[in-house]
């Protein structure tokens, strides 16, 4: 069966600092991976996905980047946090030609 | 793009009755719903894929109105593990990788 893993679970940096979160699936070949932001009480925010390795599109403009350096493993970055990057930070995957999504327990993160 | 849900909120008590509604300006392929409770991922609930198309889960069933390009969540008889926010999800093409999410209806269901 198919996992995903998140972490950190928790993260609380100071602004200005860099960031690194990481996400893998298990049990899938090629999946489309996903990045969503997740304000506190607000909705899904999309932020990037991917097909493949190397291959990152953007949703949104902002100080974040993405990276997939291997199949199963998907990287949001950051060089500078900014106070607005706080929020819960979920990665999804799904397997090509699928329908269904499948999200990650995300990250929380607080910049302080 | 987004789409749109009501109500923003509601407030059941055990055994009573709800509906979640989720609407498009655009024409749809498919719509995802989520449960998300509190510090928690959302967990996939169903899927619709035609216009008309009914599912079920459990006590939860959802519709979708092609041609509105509405789909609605029904929840019957609800029970407490029903508490937590409700999400649609809209795509408009297979593989599109565009799906947008609603704002989320936050459901709390008390004794």
């Amino acid at each position: 069966s198919q996992t995903i893993h998140q972490w950190p679970a928790t993260l609380v940096q100071p602004v200005g600092s860099p960031l690194s979160l990481e996400c893998t699936v298990e049990g899938t070949s090629n999946p489309n991976l996903y990045w969503y932001r997740q304000a506190a009480g607000r909705g899904l925010q999309l932020l990037f996905y991917s097909v493949g390795i190397g291959q990152i599109s953007s949703e949104v403009p902002q100080n974040l980047s993405a990276s997939r350096p291997q199949d199963r493993q998907f990287i949001l970055s950051s060089k500078k946090l900014l106070l607005s990057d706080s929020g819960f930070y979920l990665c999804a995957w799904r397997s090509p030609g699928t329908d269904t999504q499948y999200f990650g327990p995300g990250t929380r993160l607080t910049v302080l | 793009q987004q789409p749109v849900q009501s109500p923003q909120a509601v407030i059941l008590r055990e055994g009573e009755d709800a509906v979640i509604n989720c609407s498009s300006s655009k024409a749809l392929y498919s719509v995802h719903w989520y449960r998300q409770k509190h510090g928690e991922a959302p967990v996939f609930l169903m899927i619709l894929l035609k216009g008309g198309e009914q599912k079920g889960h459990e006590k939860i069933s959802a519709s979708f109105n092609e041609k509105k390009q509405q789909s609605s969540l029904y929840l019957t008889a609800s029970q407490l593990s029903y508490s937590g926010t409700y999400f649609c999800g809209t795509e408009r093409r297979l593989n599109n990788n565009d799906m947008r999410f609603g704002a989320g209806t936050r459901l709390t269901v008390k004794p």
